[in-house]
């Protein structure tokens, strides 16, 4: 059972738009609409941005959108602001158990 | 409101058994998947395992089956993580998750609890 593939790390501007991919297999994004990613601050516990590929929690910004294709999730993150720069983690079922894809490190500059 | 408060720091010898706790608040503990994700100093997150305490059904990782028991006491709404000889590789912070109501993603976090393993 192998991690979902996420960039290290991922930078962009005040304003910009970014997009950090997940890539898994047949086995998991590909075969279930059960992706999730999560916010993490440093020292904090997770939070959770986008469940079922696309949807938001309440209370979550609607800056934050989710979407899949094939074996690949994205998280896209529009007009992109300072306290965005974070640690966001995908995560996918995949056959009775879950994986979490490596975390990949937002930077904004 | 679901709260997930985990007990407290944790140093230990190698060898040395281990039982962290989680106790959860603010829903119908028995009928919601619960669990725990570990995070290695500087690393990402696993996911280890999920028990269901209305029936103690339990999921494994494969990568932590054998390695830790996840149990749960539902008359006291807590959810437990075993260690029965703990090695300096278990060092990490473990949260405590609970699952959402389809079971289908982790929709809530514990504070997270370190455990040290040194000797």
């Amino acid at each position: 059972q192998s991690a979902l593939t996420q960039p290290a790390s991922v930078s962009g501007s005040p304003g910009q738009t970014i997009n950090i991919s997940c890539t898994g297999t047949s086995s998991d994004i590909g075969a279930y609409n059960y992706v999730s990613w999560y916010q993490q601050l440093p020292g904090k516990a997770p939070k959770l941005m986008i469940f079922d590929v696309s949807r938001r929690p309440s209370g979550v910004s609607n800056r934050f959108s989710g979407s899949k294709s094939g074996n690949t999730a994205s998280l896209t993150i529009s007009g992109l602001q300072t306290e965005d720069e974070a640690d966001y983690y995908c995560s996918s079922y995949t056959t009775t158990t879950w994986v979490f894809g490596g975390g990949t490190k937002l930077t904004v500059l | 409101e679901v709260q997930l408060v985990q007990s407290g720091a944790e140093v230990k010898e190698p060898g040395e058994s281990l039982k962290i706790s989680c106790k959860a608040s603010g829903y119908s503990f028995s009928t919601y998947w619960i669990g725990w994700v570990r995070q290695l100093p500087g690393k990402g997150l696993e996911w280890m395992g999920i028990i269901y305490p209305d029936d103690s059904d339990i999921k494994y990782s494969p990568s932590f089956q054998g390695q830790v028991t996840i149990s749960a006491d539902k008359s006291i709404s807590t959810a437990y993580l075993r260690w029965s000889s703990l090695q300096a590789s278990d060092t990490a912070v473990y949260f405590c998750v609970r699952h959402s109501a389809g079971g289908n993603h982790v929709s809530h976090w514990g504070q997270g609890t370190l455990v040290t393993v040194s000797s």
